[in-house]
């Protein structure tokens, strides 16, 4: 399976709102709504930040938000502040087995 | 609170073999599949493989590029989940995290993820 496509970096002043984009196929993002958002603070674990799409775990700042549109999905932080300041990976179910999923690339956010 | 914490990682040769743990609380392991990732230096996340819940046959699958040199196994009396590492090559540098898996009618999403244990393979 490819990979997703997310930009490699984004970035924004604290208090603007910034979109990451996770651009899968017809065979992944665009047939289920099972696309999950993972942050990582260097030197960290990956946390879970959105799943299905647009579900936020407890716990999970509401200034986080999760979209799809065809087989793109998209991850909005609103109100940014310094500590978003992480790499931010999208993972999709890809459809080909109960197991199969597909991650993308990974952007790295930076607050200004 | 759902904790994982991975163990066993160091420095080791190329051709070598090492075995890490992954120790799971704070939840009813064998209920859940079990996933290992790993990220080399500066790089994004790689998964490595998965070990399903023994309601969905305990069975495993693996990236490419481990396939027949890592394998992955779970002691559910012991709530851990192992990644023997085999044939290790240069490549294989990363930090390694294990992570449950949440499987609907299919693989939803990984959450948590243990803190990450550092395999150096080097000569």
């Amino acid at each position: 399976q490819s990979a997703l496509t997310q930009p490699a970096s984004v970035s924004g002043s604290p208090g603007q709102s910034i979109t990451i984009s996770c651009t899968g196929t017809s065979s992944d993002v665009g047939s289920y709504n099972l696309v999950s958002w993972y942050q990582q603070h260097p030197g960290k674990a990956p946390k879970l930040m959105i799943y299905e799409v647009s579900k936020r775990p407890s716990g999970v700042s509401n200034r986080f938000s999760g979209s799809k549109s065809g087989n793109t999905a998209s991850l909005t932080i609103s109100g940014l502040q310094a500590e978003d300041e992480a790499d931010y990976y999208c993972c999709s179910y890809a459809g080909s087995s109960t197991f199969d999923v597909v991650f993308g690339g990974g952007t790295k956010l930076t607050v200004l | 609170e759902v904790q994982l914490v991975e163990s066993g990682g160091g420095l080791v040769q190329p051709g070598r073999s090492l075995r890490l743990s992954c120790t799971a609380s704070g939840f009813t392991f064998g209920d859940y599949a079990m996933s290992w990732f790993r990220q080399a230096p500066g790089k994004g996340l790689e998964w490595v493989g998965f070990i399903r819940s023994k309601a969905y046959g305990g069975t495993t699958e693996y990236a490419a590029s481990v396939k027949g040199r890592f394998t992955i196994s779970r002691d559910d009396s012991k709530s851990i989940a192992y990644l023997q590492m085999n044939s290790l090559k240069t490549e294989d540098t990363a930090v390694y995290y294990c992570t449950r898996v949440t499987v609907g009618s299919v693989i939803d999403w990984f959450d948590p993820w243990g803190q990450g244990t550092l395999v150096t393979v080097s000569s």
